[in-house]
């Protein structure tokens, strides 16, 4: 079936640090792949996503490439800042009428000054 | 910009009442959805609806039952609540194409004593 599985957390790292969380898939077809953020007391919103293999997704100087030969779709950050705690969700949309997104379990992502 | 707003940010009921959790949203999206966050197992779909009057079961369904009787507005009720039912509930919606995001509302964060 369609799963993803990404990298437990919490992932804790000094201010201007690299950020790297893993992301894999298993789908049938052709999903479009999402990674969503969780600020403290709020709800998900769209950090970035890519719809097609060899997809860039970028946002808040975030990316994550849709890599369909490891069936991967990293999330990495040059530099984080303190603002960037949080928990971070990757997801998959694989289509059909409903618009229907399988879930990681999340990685909750502390940044230090 | 897209709003979806829920009724409550916290809820505290006792075991055995019934309880709604009501989301409204505002951009005229077709399909609207239930899950419920825990620690350690992501987002879990509860329910979804494709259209008014229309629902289909998500993955845990079970303790659980909606309603949508109009388009902007969809309901969560538990019919008899119980403690397994502590947990953070969020609602999404979404206009049906795979490429597309979901949008959250800020969560309902329902504690059952």
């Amino acid at each position: 079936g369609n799963s993803v599985t990404q990298m437990e957390g919490p992932v804790t790292l000094s201010e201007e640090a690299f950020l790297t969380i893993n992301c894999t898939y298993t789908a049938t077809g052709y999903p479009s792949l999402f990674w969503y953020v969780q600020y403290p007391g709020e709800g998900l919103q769209l950090l970035l996503k890519a719809t097609k293999a060899d997809d860039k997704g970028s946002n808040k100087g975030f990316e994550a490439t849709y890599r369909k030969e490891t069936t991967s779709f990293h999330l990495e950050k040059g530099s984080v800042q303190v603002s960037d705690s949080a928990v971070y969700f990757c997801a998959l949309n694989y289509g059909g009428a409903t618009n229907k997104l399988i879930f990681g379990t999340g990685t909750l992502l502390a940044v230090q000054p | 910009d897209v709003k979806v707003t829920q009724s409550s940010r916290y809820l505290v009921k006792r075991t055995g009442e019934k309880v709604f959790l009501e989301c409204v949203q505002d951009m005229d999206h077709e399909n609207m959805f239930w899950y419920r966050q825990d620690p350690g197992l992501g987002l879990r779909l509860i329910y979804f609806s494709y259209d008014v009057k229309m629902k289909e079961k998500g993955d845990i369904p079970e303790g659980y039952s909606v309603s949508r009787e109009k388009k902007e507005r969809f309901s969560l009720i538990l019919e008899s609540a119980s403690t397994n039912q502590t947990s953070m509930y969020l609602c999404a919606t979404g206009n049906g194409v795979r490429t597309d995001t979901q949008y959250f509302g800020p969560g309902t964060r329902l504690t059952v004593l």
